[in-house]
């Protein structure tokens, strides 16, 4: 009873490296999301994907790329990390992003960037 | 544009109290509206929802009813358990928007003391 599961759950960058978030669904949803939480604030949606082989911006998409691998695998990358980019990642799913559709979430990725 | 804005917290409660989480909206049309729950090093899951003026949401004794002269989604429970601390936050998605592309509000964290 997997959900979504994210890899990984911690990391510590340095200014300047790259590195993948990896997120997978064993719920055969079409659409997949990415998120970062900053403290006191609310989600901010950086990218989405509302079917397989289809990618479109959020509200935060500068810094980032995606890639839906396949209908189960949406990654997030960070091709040179900045401070800024310190936060906490989430990918969450909907079986179609029909409105009303709740949104299954991961349990999150803590990154540091120092 | 949408927002969504909700009581400042930290909220503390001692248990058996009774509990109100404020949420008031702003967006055009009628927009759905949730209460997801973040419980510490989890990712955020839905609490409970209402998709139309009037609607009440309800999910282990928490309830909210969709009030659309006030443009408000307020968060009730009559009697909460130290298990109910935890970060709520409140959102919305706009009618014909993709499930995803919705706008949160930035938390409200409750702590209910034995």
């Amino acid at each position: 009873n997997a959900g979504v599961t994210q890899t990984p759950k911690f990391q510590v960058l340095k200014t300047g490296q790259s590195m993948t978030l990896q997120c997978a669904q064993d719920m055969n949803h079409n659409s997949m999301y990415w998120y970062r939480q900053d403290p006191g604030m609310g989600l901010r949606l950086i990218y989405y994907s509302a079917s397989e082989g289809t990618t479109d911006k959020g509200e935060v998409p500068n810094g980032y790329n995606v890639s839906r691998l396949n209908k189960r695998e949406f990654s997030l990358r960070l091709e040179s990390a900045a401070p800024s980019q310190t936060s906490v990642y989430f990918c969450a799913s909907t079986p179609f992003g029909g409105v009303g559709e709740k949104l299954f979430f991961g349990s999150g990725t803590q990154l540091s960037v120092l | 544009g949408n927002s969504v804005t909700q009581m400042e917290g930290p909220v503390t409660l001692s248990e058996e109290a009774f509990l109100t989480i404020n949420c008031t909206y702003t967006a055009t049309g009628y927009p759905s509206l949730f209460w997801y729950v973040q419980y510490p090093g989890e990712g955020l899951q839905l609490l409970l929802k209402a998709t139309k003026a009037d609607d009440k949401g309800s999910n282990k004794g928490f309830e909210a009813t969709y009030r659309k002269e006030t443009t408000s989604f307020h968060l009730e429970k009559g009697s909460v358990q130290v298990s109910d601390s935890a970060v709520y936050f409140c959102a919305l998605t706009r009618l014909n928007t993709n499930a995803g592309k919705s706008t949160f509000g930035d938390g409200t964290t409750l702590t209910v003391k034995p």
